[in-house]
């Protein structure tokens, strides 16, 4: 079974600075989608960015971009120019290419406090 | 907004009862997703329809059931409450493809008493 961990309960950042979310699974597929979504306060579960796992390029999203290594199964979200409103739990997630496996496995979360 | 809906927002009940979640997917979407937020276990999935069909099962307690209309709109049942029971439940849909988002409603918040 894929596991997904993400090991920084929390984090801080001052408003405009870069800020690294860490991430790493665990799985023996060579396929596979990997996410990052965002829960603010409000609870919604919000797609931040995706990377699939046989492109060797990077994502990017605006101030959003991951650092994708597959040979050391780590996944890390960068979030540049930090603003106040980028406070949420941030939560890794995986999910198999597989035929019929749609099911996303989350990591723990990483809660970002952004200082002003 | 993502397009699914979920009632009712909050749900209060006491141990042992039984309570309904409701999902509405996005327009087109035709697999449907619950998942359990709860602060011990995080999220976790709990089970995937497709068109009427169940198409995964994950950690499901056998107390929890669910199923998916001929209108693609699906119902999270929850019997014999325990106070474990207490999360956040969430719905997401997507259209079945090999490279496909999964769009998340607001949830619904469970407090077992």
């Amino acid at each position: 079974a894929q596991t997904v961990t993400q090991s920084q309960p929390e984090m801080s950042v001052q408003e405009a600075e870069t800020v690294t979310l860490s991430c790493t699974y665990d799985t023996s597929e060579s396929d596979y989608y990997l996410f990052w979504y965002k829960q603010p306060p409000s609870r919604q579960m919000i797609l931040v960015i995706r990377q699939e796992a046989y492109k060797q390029q990077n994502a990017t999203e605006n101030r959003f971009s991951v650092n994708f290594q597959k040979a050391a199964k780590s996944f890390s979200l960068k979030i540049s120019d930090s603003q106040l409103g980028d406070a949420a739990m941030y939560f890794c997630a995986y999910r198999s290419a597989a035929q019929g496996a749609q099911k996303l496995v989350f990591g723990q979360g990483t809660r970002l406090t952004i200082n002003p | 907004d993502s397009g699914v809906t979920q009632t009712p927002k909050h749900l209060i009940t006491a141990t042992g009862q039984r309570v309904t979640l409701r999902c509405s997917p996005r327009s087109g979407d035709l697999s449907v997703y619950w998942y359990q937020q709860s602060l011990d276990q995080g999220l976790q999935f709990l089970i995937q329809y497709y068109n009427g069909e169940e198409r995964a099962k994950g950690n499901i307690l056998e107390r929890f059931s669910a199923q998916q209309f001929p209108d693609l709109h699906s119902e999270l049942n929850l019997s014999s409450l325990e106070l474990g029971d207490s999360a956040l439940y969430f719905c997401a849909s997507s259209v079945l493809a090999s490279y496909n988002e999964q769009f998340f409603g607001p949830g619904t918040r469970l407090t077992v008493l």
